[in-house]
């Protein structure tokens, strides 16, 4: 079984403070993405890679940042933290696509964070 | 652009009962994957279906099976004699092929909760 973790269920943090958020995949994948869950906005994507090192942004990527060094591992930064981001960060991953295949993505179990 | 809209915020039906949960498309497209997926309370989110677009037949997994209306773009969920473990957050979501979406993204649409009684 694939399997996605996410370095925190729940996460606090203050106004301004830089907050890491980690996931690491086992299963290879290339591409892995962040999302972030609002009660009524459903998931919205904010960054995806799809190969180490390289990153696209997604549908809000405003007060984010990536980085991929390693395959299995990707992580979002929350440059300066605000209250706004106060939501469920979902982290996923998925095996690139031959041409007509169509794997689904897996999810870690998600991270909480709090901003105050 | 593709788009994915989930019609039905929030559902409560009894246990044992059947349930259907709505969702449409939007594409030009004619070769494509749907999936439902579901996020129970504070648990992670696993696949539930999947459908591919140039099989007519509809896809079903034990209790749970789908409406696959091509021509209406519509991708319906139907959850037979329910349990209570079927309470989550259920997402309906589209990708297109690698052959036209280069980036692999999946759309999904905003969720219906759905909420099964004793």
């Amino acid at each position: 079984d694939v399997k996605v973790t996410q370095s925190s269920r729940y996460l606090v943090k203050r106004t301004g403070e830089k907050v890491f958020l980690e996931c690491v995949q086992d299963m290879d994948h290339e591409n892995m993405f962040w999302y972030r869950q609002d009660p009524g906005l459903g998931l919205r994507l904010i960054y995806f890679s799809y190969d180490v090192k390289m990153k696209e942004k997604g549908d809000i990527p405003e007060g984010y940042s990536v980085s991929r060094e390693k395959k299995e591992r990707f992580s979002l930064i929350l440059e300066s933290a605000s209250t706004n981001q106060t939501s469920m960060y979902l982290c996923a991953s998925r095996p690139r696509q031959g041409r007509y295949s169509n794997q689904p993505q897996h999810f870690g179990d998600g991270t909480r964070l709090s901003i105050l | 652009a593709q788009t994915v809209t989930q019609s039905q915020p929030e559902m409560s039906v009894q246990e044992a009962e059947t349930v259907t949960l709505s969702c449409t498309y939007d594409t030009s497209e004619s070769n494509y994957y749907l999936f439902w997926y579901k996020q129970p309370p504070s648990r992670q989110m696993i696949l539930v279906i999947r459908q591919e677009a140039y099989k007519q037949q509809n896809a079903t997994e034990n209790r749970f099976s789908v409406n696959f209306q091509k021509a209406a773009k519509s991708f319906s969920l139907k959850i037979s004699d329910s349990q209570l473990g079927d309470t989550a957050m259920y997402f309906c979501a589209f990708v297109l092929p690698r052959s036209v979406n280069r980036d692999d993204k999946i759309i999904f649409g905003k969720g219906t909760r759905l909420h099964i009684l004793p």
